[in-house]
């Protein structure tokens, strides 16, 4: 089965860029009508999205977090990536990468990385 | 962005007892809503989208109710995995998504 498996550096210094990668096992990230979002969980237990990508490349971030933020893809690794600049403390969550099915009749994260956690400081 | 409201926060059940939750949308969002279950170290996930479908592999002792602003997540016969956190998602027309606040279902 589909699988989403997230990683990165764990600590991040303020004011430097917070960057992951989701992989994605179990099927090609190109197959079907899919995107690929990030959502973050901070400690108040909030969900944020992020963004999403596309396999054309296509993104949309939150409004909220659009100039820090880029989503991009590679195909050839089956794996998209999140890059959030000028980190700061309220930038400390748990990231998580997720399957958005855009489809009619079906709009929904219908699976999930288990999420890795990122902590901003000095 | 469209706020969500879920409620209670939290509450305390037994097994076997039924549980709602409630999820309230600002504005209309017809029946593009969802519900998500999150347990610690664990990946969330989807239970109902769409307001009332039944996820894949999902016990049918969920069940998801209602339209464009007010919205219910039911548990029939709560069994002891279904101790969790609970979220609404709403995924209408204008981005971004956004969640509620999560329940807690705890003993």
């Amino acid at each position: 089965q589909v699988q989403l498996q997230e990683s990165g550096p764990g600590l991040v210094k303020p004011s430097q860029t917070l960057s992951l990668t989701c992989t994605v096992s179990g099927a090609s990230i190109t197959s079907g009508r899919r995107y690929w979002s990030w959502i973050r969980q901070s400690a108040g237990k909030e969900f944020e999205w992020i963004g999403r990508i596309f396999v054309s490349g296509n993104t949309d971030i939150n409004p909220s977090l659009r100039s820090r933020v880029t989503i991009s893809i590679d195909t050839s690794k089956n794996h998209f990536s999140l890059r959030l600049t000028s980190a700061t403390a309220a930038d400390t969550a748990m990231y998580y990468c997720a399957r958005d099915i855009s489809a009619p009749g079906k709009d929904a994260f219908d699976i999930w990385g288990q999420g890795t956690m990122v902590t901003v400081s000095s | 962005d469209i706020r969500m409201t879920q409620s209670p926060s939290s509450l305390s059940a037994s097994v076997g007892d039924r549980v709602t939750i409630t999820c309230r949308a600002s504005q209309s969002i017809s029946y593009y809503l969802n519900w998500y279950q999150m347990k610690p170290g664990q990946a969330p996930k989807l239970l109902i989208f769409g307001a009332s479908s039944l996820q894949s592999g999902v016990p049918p002792r969920f069940s998801g109710g209602g339209s464009g602003t007010d919205f219910t997540l039911t548990i029939t016969s709560l069994q002891p995995e279904d101790f969790a956190t609970y979220y609404c998602q709403q995924s209408y027309g204008t981005l971004p998504y956004t969640f509620g606040q999560g329940t807690k279902v705890d003993i």
